[in-house]
């Protein structure tokens, strides 16, 4: 299917675990985001990618590592999981950055107890 | 200080009741305005980009525009079907990246 996917939708993990959220885009847009949303933040960018093998700091990176070894992947991992990192987790796509909308995945809620 | 302030954080309205949501901004150098529908449990779904100011865009009940420090979102006659959450991001020159920022967005129940 056409589109944005992510995959958990849900997870549930334990403080300290290392956790991956899966991106995968099928336009071959050359940007891609994650973001997290949290009540009374909104959404943040957390890091983003120009294109493959090239990614860059948002505006809360810490505790998060992401790669983008293909133009249509980009998986975010989280090395040791914080409890302040429950959240819901956004991935989103463009074809460029400037005046150009962004297409968002369905979300992954996640959970860090 | 946040760059992008949308107001109010909550609205309430009856089936019909005209209204407007309000995102104002304090970056310099706009690039684009983008406003976005989020629906509970969804990624946020693109709505419009505004350029300049006076520019105005449409879409069934919603109205956009746009003036030098900020954007209304119009909703004409709602139907219990628009209520979302309302989200609207700046893009700027200032970083070079032009990334938009979000705010926090709007959260619109309209009863029937």
């Amino acid at each position: 299917d056409a589109g944005i996917t992510q995959s958990p939708r849900y997870k549930i993990t334990e403080t300290g675990r290392q956790v991956t959220l899966m991106c995968h885009q099928t336009w071959s847009h050359s940007y891609m985001f994650w973001y997290r949303q949290d009540l009374g933040h909104g959404l943040r960018l957390i890091y983003y990618s120009a294109a493959a093998d090239i990614t860059d700091k948002g505006e809360v990176p810490d505790g998060y590592v992401v790669s983008r070894s293909k133009t249509e992947n980009f998986p975010l991992t989280l090395e040791s999981a914080t409890r302040s990192q429950t959240s819901v987790y956004f991935c989103a796509s463009s074809e460029a950055t400037m005046n150009t909308e962004a297409f968002f995945g369905q979300g992954t809620r996640l959970t860090v107890v | 200080e946040d760059q992008v302030t949308q107001s109010p954080e909550a609205l309430r309205l009856q089936e019909g009741e005209s209204s407007s949501l309000n995102c104002s901004y304090t970056v310099s150098g706009l690039r684009g305005l983008f406003w976005y529908r989020q629906d509970p449990g969804k990624g946020p779904e693109f709505l419009f980009t505004l350029y300049s100011a006076g520019e105005e865009k449409e879409k069934e009940r919603l109205k956009a525009t746009l003036t030098k420090k900020e954007s209304f979102l119009h909703i004409t006659a709602p139907k219990p079907e628009d209520s979302a959450t309302y989200l609207c991001a700046v893009q700027a020159v200032p970083g070079g990246s032009y990334i938009p920022t979000f705010g926090r967005g709007t959260s619109l129940i309209v009863h029937p």
